[in-house]
């Protein structure tokens, strides 16, 4: 069974803190993917990653940056948390022939 | 960035009804892809579309990919309470580009 996992499903930080969030895929899959998604406005994507130690920016990229350094794993790092990045971020995977693409079960992330 | 016009943004049925929902764009796709988020989760593909014209079923489920290439159908059957989510369309753009772009979400609410 094919799987994308997030290292938390709640998380609540304080304002100026730096977070990590985690995302491992066992698909041997070339993408990743970060999104974040808002009540209203669907999934929009921060960063993705094509290969090892690659990453482009996505369509809201400030505030974060992201780390691929193995191909299973794929990191987002809000660099000083605000309290406008509370929402849930998912973490997606796909394959290099097609755009099919599977998620994590979600990070809901609380910044006070 | 872009995104795909989804509609409606929710919808209050009652079980046994068919429900219809639909994806429009002002430029063209290449792949068309239909996702399910069930509260809580990560969202789960349903049904990939990879031609223009196509129809493709998955169980009760029935998607069709437009023949203009700028819009997307999904038509769900004799609704039952599992049915209840969030419906996301997404598409691909370029051939061969990896990233996704995503509606804005129809959220299916059914009354036993």
């Amino acid at each position: 069974d094919v799987k994308v996992t997030q290292s938390s499903r709640y998380l609540v930080k304080r304002t100026g803190e730096k977070v990590f969030l985690e995302c491992v895929q066992d698909m041997d899959h070339e993408n990743m993917f970060w999104y974040r998604q808002d009540p209203g406005l669907g999934l929009r994507l921060i960063y993705f990653s094509y290969d090892v130690k690659m990453k482009e920016k996505g369509d809201i990229p400030e505030g974060y940056s992201v780390s691929r350094e193995k191909k299973e794993r794929f990191s987002l790092i809000l660099e000083s948390a605000s309290t406008n990045q509370t929402s849930m971020y998912l973490c997606a995977s796909s394959p290099w022939t097609v755009p099919e693409a599977f998620f994590g079960q979600g990070t809901r992330l609380t910044v006070v | 960035g872009q995104q795909l016009n989804q509609s409606p943004q929710s919808m209050f049925i009652q079980e046994g009804e068919d429900v219809s929902m639909n994806c429009t764009s002002s430029s063209i796709f290449n792949t068309w892809l239909w996702y399910k988020q069930d509260p809580g989760e990560g969202p789960v593909l349903l049904i990939a579309l990879y031609k223009a014209g196509e129809l493709t079923s998955n169980g009760r489920l029935t998607a069709q990919f437009g023949i203009t290439r700028k819009d997307s159908f999904l038509n769900i059957s004799a609704s039952i309470p599992s049915d209840v989510g969030i419906y996301f369309c997404a598409g691909q753009q370029i051939q061969g580009a990896q990233k996704l772009v995503f509606g804005q979400g129809t959220r299916l609410t059914i009354n036993p």
